[in-house]
């Protein structure tokens, strides 16, 4: 099971791009890099998923690069209902919904 | 879409008491997962099932842990009997199972062992 590595907190302001790297050097050739965000009182939410370059939706933006051991999830100019803390997750969700492992994740505190 | 149910939101008991959660998933999701989320800690893989079948449970504490998935909707997780190092958050999640479908999370149901 690839193991995953991030920055345990980081600080920013309203109005900044915050890009949060995740490392995973061990990550498999069927594995799937699947961002979460938690905020305090609620289950982890599902933000954002990719194999391999750049996926982006309404909400944030993954890069990936072309050897997979890292990913970087982009959100751009947040705001202070951004602070929660983000998970990044690497398995391989076809083999049954795969076995996804969570980390210690990063705290994101978003300032005025 | 309604999302995943849990039930109580909170449970404070005694230790060496017996406790169960409850949780529905999502109608059609046939992958169902309960997490234990330690406080300040990211969540931890209880046990997994694919429909009504035990996928896997390998980090489930057997001997006071256990879960059921009847019918390959419902499940429900029992603690017997409560130590205090099981005060945490139990988180029930699910998904269609296939593919690269995302996990849903409910608000799970926040046990406090005195």
């Amino acid at each position: 099971l690839a193991k995953t590595t991030q920055p345990i907190s980081m600080d920013s302001y309203e109005g900044q791009e915050v890009n949060i790297t995740c490392s995973h050097n061990n990550i498999a050739t069927n594995d799937y890099i699947t961002w979460y965000q938690q905020f305090p009182s609620q289950g982890p939410r599902f933000i954002i998923q990719g194999y391999k370059t750049k996926v982006t939706n309404e909400v944030a933006s993954l890069f990936i690069p072309a050897d997979r051991k890292s990913s970087t999830l982009s959100l751009p100019r947040v705001s202070l209902s951004d602070t929660a803390v983000y998970y990044c997750l690497v398995g391989d969700l076809y083999n049954q919904g795969g076995k996804l492992i969570f980390g210690q994740g990063t705290e994101l505190s978003v300032k005025p | 879409e309604a999302g995943v149910a849990q039930s109580p939101r909170y449970k404070i008991i005694e230790k060496r008491q017996s406790v169960a959660f409850w949780c529905n998933p999502i109608s059609g999701h046939a992958t169902l997962y309960w997490y234990q989320q330690i406080l300040g800690q990211g969540p931890k893989l209880l046990i997994q099932f694919q429909n009504n079948g035990v996928v896997d449970d390998s980090q489930l504490p057997k001997d006071r842990f256990s879960a059921e998935r009847l019918k390959g909707v419902d499940s429900t997780l029992k603690i017997q009997p409560a130590k205090l190092e099981d005060s945490a958050v139990y988180l029930c999640a699910s998904s269609l199972g296939q593919g690269n479908s995302p996990l849903h999370f409910g608000n799970g149901t926040r046990l406090t062992v005195t």
